[in-house]
């Protein structure tokens, strides 16, 4: 069974940067495509980008084109996601997600267990 | 970029009873690519049906989903305690985007 475990909560100043990591262990780090969904207080899922862990390639949502990076090291068997220019509605609940790919559909069967991020002056 | 629409918002149902919530999409989504989530507080989502109509691993049978083109359903067939929760539908065939979720609450 793949387990997914996210570094601790963080707390930044609007403007800043945060990079959080996703460790996984149980599976093959290389055959695994990795989502970053995130959650702001009371609110719904949005998902932000992934990454085929095996050819390194990400993809974005739209919304945070030219803000996000994620990236992925096979020797560590670890994601990371790196959202810039933080603002207060950045604040959320920051999950990573394993995909379990079927035919072109790729639904999130493997869930982190969140990382808070508050951005407050 | 595909809007999902759930139906109702909330949902207040009795254990035993049947539940039936809608996922509704702005535009035609092959159902292989429909999934639903169930959240519970202070927790992370959980797959609970994929490809419109089949079950993730663990899921009990009282879950099922069906539809497609533009229209989805989750159904649980007799509420448990434990089901209580925030359901999501999503689609990841173009791009990815969530529904806004439908709260089933005990009644």
């Amino acid at each position: 069974q793949v387990q997914l475990v996210q570094s601790g909560a963080e707390v930044k100043k609007p403007g800043s940067s945060v990079k959080v990591s996703c460790k996984a262990s149980g599976g093959n780090f290389r055959n695994f495509v990795l989502t970053w969904v995130r959650q702001a207080p009371g609110q719904g899922l949005e998902w932000m980008g992934g990454i085929n862990a095996m050819f390194g390639t990400a993809n974005y949502a739209q919304k945070f084109q030219g803000r996000v990076t994620i990236t992925a090291d096979e020797y560590t068997s670890t994601v990371y996601m790196e959202l810039s220019s933080l603002s207060s509605a950045d604040t959320a609940m920051y999950y990573c997600a394993k995909s379990y790919c079927t035919g072109g559909s790729c639904p999130f069967d493997n869930w982190g267990q969140g990382t808070p991020v508050t951005v407050s002056s | 970029e595909i809007v999902l629409t759930q139906a109702p918002a909330t949902l207040s149902l009795s254990p035993g009873e049947r539940a039936t919530l809608s996922c509704r999409a702005s535009q035609s989504v092959t159902s292989y690519y429909l999934s639903w989530y169930q959240q519970k507080p202070g927790q992370a989502p959980r797959l609970l049906i994929y490809a419109a109509s089949t079950r993730a691993t663990g899921i009990p049978a009282r879950f099922s989903g069906s539809g497609s083109g533009t229209d989805f359903t989750l159904t649980v067939s007799s509420l448990q305690p434990e089901d209580f929760a925030v359901y999501y539908c999503q689609q990841d065939y173009s791009s990815v985007s969530f529904g806004q979720g439908t709260k089933l609450e005990i009644k």
